[in-house]
């Protein structure tokens, strides 16, 4: 099955600065790849998304990039705020009729202010 | 926020016990999945729900269980509980398998 590896595992940046986060997954046929936001005590929130035709998608301060070649995936947060400050998911689900998600471990981002 | 709604918030069952957990769909979404959430980390697959009928299912025993309802409505139920059990639940739904999935708030489950 799909295997999903998210690093770092928390990564704390001065406000303003950017921060990026990084995924590797290994089902070559994976082919839709969500980034979701979750607060402490929330639900995770999803912030973007990226199919595997494209390689990059942007949302305001928010960008993901994929390399299917590699089979890694990248979440770009500029201009970061402290309501930035969350815990953040990498997933990959692949073309099963299910759409099954493998997450990530999860990434811990403090957003100094 | 999403229109997905959970069912209770919080519960507290001791081991050996049955649970039912409730989950409503954002309207117009025929598909739930059901996820478990242990602390610290990410969400692992139990199963989904497309139009009444099971979809796929993620490595969990047989003694989870689920059902969803002709309004899309789902619930999970998990038989002889054990310790490991006690994590965050969340359903997922989505307009249609596949689709991108959209969380809600998660029953947090204690088994004592």
């Amino acid at each position: 099955g799909e295997n999903v590896e998210q690093h770092p595992s928390t990564l704390s940046v001065q406000e303003g600065d950017s921060a990026v986060i990084k995924c590797t997954y290994s089902d070559s046929a994976s082919n839709y790849f969500p980034w979701y936001k979750q607060e402490l005590g929330k639900r995770p929130q999803l912030i973007i998304d990226i199919r595997s035709n494209v390689g990059e998608k942007k949302d305001q301060r928010i960008a993901v990039t994929l390399n299917k070649t590699a089979k890694h995936f990248s979440l770009h947060i500029t201009e970061t705020q402290p309501e930035d400050s969350a815990v953040y998911f990498c997933a990959a689900s692949d073309s099963g009729s299910a759409r099954q998600l493998t997450f990530g471990s999860g990434t811990q981002l403090t957003v100094l202010p | 926020e999403t229109g997905v709604t959970q069912s209770p918030t919080h519960l507290i069952k001791t081991r050996g016990q049955q649970v039912t957990l409730r989950c409503s769909s954002q309207s117009g979404h025929n598909t739930v999945s059901w996820y478990q959430q242990a602390l610290g980390q990410g969400p692992q697959f139990i199963f989904q729900y497309y139009r009444e009928e099971e979809n796929g299912r993620g490595n969990f025993p047989p003694r989870f269980s689920g059902l969803q309802f002709p309004n899309y409505s789902s619930e999970l139920n998990v038989n002889a509980l054990e310790l490991d059990d006690s994590a965050l639940y969340l359903c997922a739904s989505s307009e249609n398998s596949p689709d991108t999935q959209y969380f809600g708030p998660g029953t947090r489950l204690t088994v004592l």
